[in-house]
């Protein structure tokens, strides 16, 4: 099993639209796990830590399911700014990051 | 808001010359990072580096590859004799103590021919 699995998508959304990720780890990829932000050929950009009893930010709210080893994100009203790829992202053990393929979000007029 | 900074943003070299990638991570952070990103496929860790030494490495980060922190600001990585296999965006991380969080630069496009 991949240690952190995504659906690549795309996601195609109109503004203002609800949409949710998820995202499946393996035990490897268990300490923690953000979620980052990748423009086109960017750096990864923390978007978010996931707490085990979950958080919001803002538009954006994140779900972690131990039990199911199975992380979410939620965007609300969806901007076009928000295009961009999701990555899902787990620190293992030595506290190196394991990154997912990906999700990209594209978010039309 | 500080932020890493990494230097040069694109090189072209030809295969079997030496590198060295150059990143300047944020000032108060102690815990610091090399990822690759070959196009089109996911960020891959390669090193961290705490304390004057390499905390951990991948199967990637082989012998061709070491990595420096030659004074109190600058961490570098060098590949001694580059292959075309290479090629990748290659990202520095840090992070403060004891907080999980790592915060990349912009990266570094390495092009080998």
């Amino acid at each position: 099993r991949k240690e952190v699995e995504q659906d690549p998508g795309p996601f195609n959304v109109p503004e203002g639209a609800t949409v949710a990720f998820n995202c499946t780890y393996s035990n490897s990829a268990s300490q923690s796990f953000f979620w980052y932000r990748q423009d086109c050929r960017k750096e990864p950009k923390l978007l978010m830590s996931v707490y085990s009893s979950g958080n919001e930010d803002g538009r954006f709210t994140a779900q972690l399911n131990r039990a199911s080893q199975y992380i979410s994100l939620l965007i609300r009203d969806s901007k076009l700014s928000d295009s961009a790829t999701y990555l899902c992202v787990g620190l293992d053990s030595s506290y190196k990051l394991i990154f997912g393929s990906g999700t990209r979000l594209l978010v039309r007029p | 808001e500080p932020e890493v900074t990494q230097t040069p943003s694109h090189q072209v070299t030809q295969m079997g010359q030496e590198v060295i990638l150059r990143c300047v991570p944020i000032s108060n952070h102690l815990y610091f990072y090399w990822y690759r990103q070959i196009l089109g496929q996911k960020v891959e860790f390669l090193v961290s580096f705490y304390n004057n030494e390499i905390s951990e490495k991948s199967e990637i980060f082989d012998d061709q590859f070491s990595v420096e922190r030659p004074d109190g600001s600058n961490f570098t990585l060098k590949i001694r004799s580059t292959k075309l296999e290479d090629s990748a965006m290659y990202f520095c991380a840090s992070s403060e103590p004891f907080v999980y969080e790592q915060f990349f630069g912009p990266g570094t496009r390495l092009t080998v021919l």
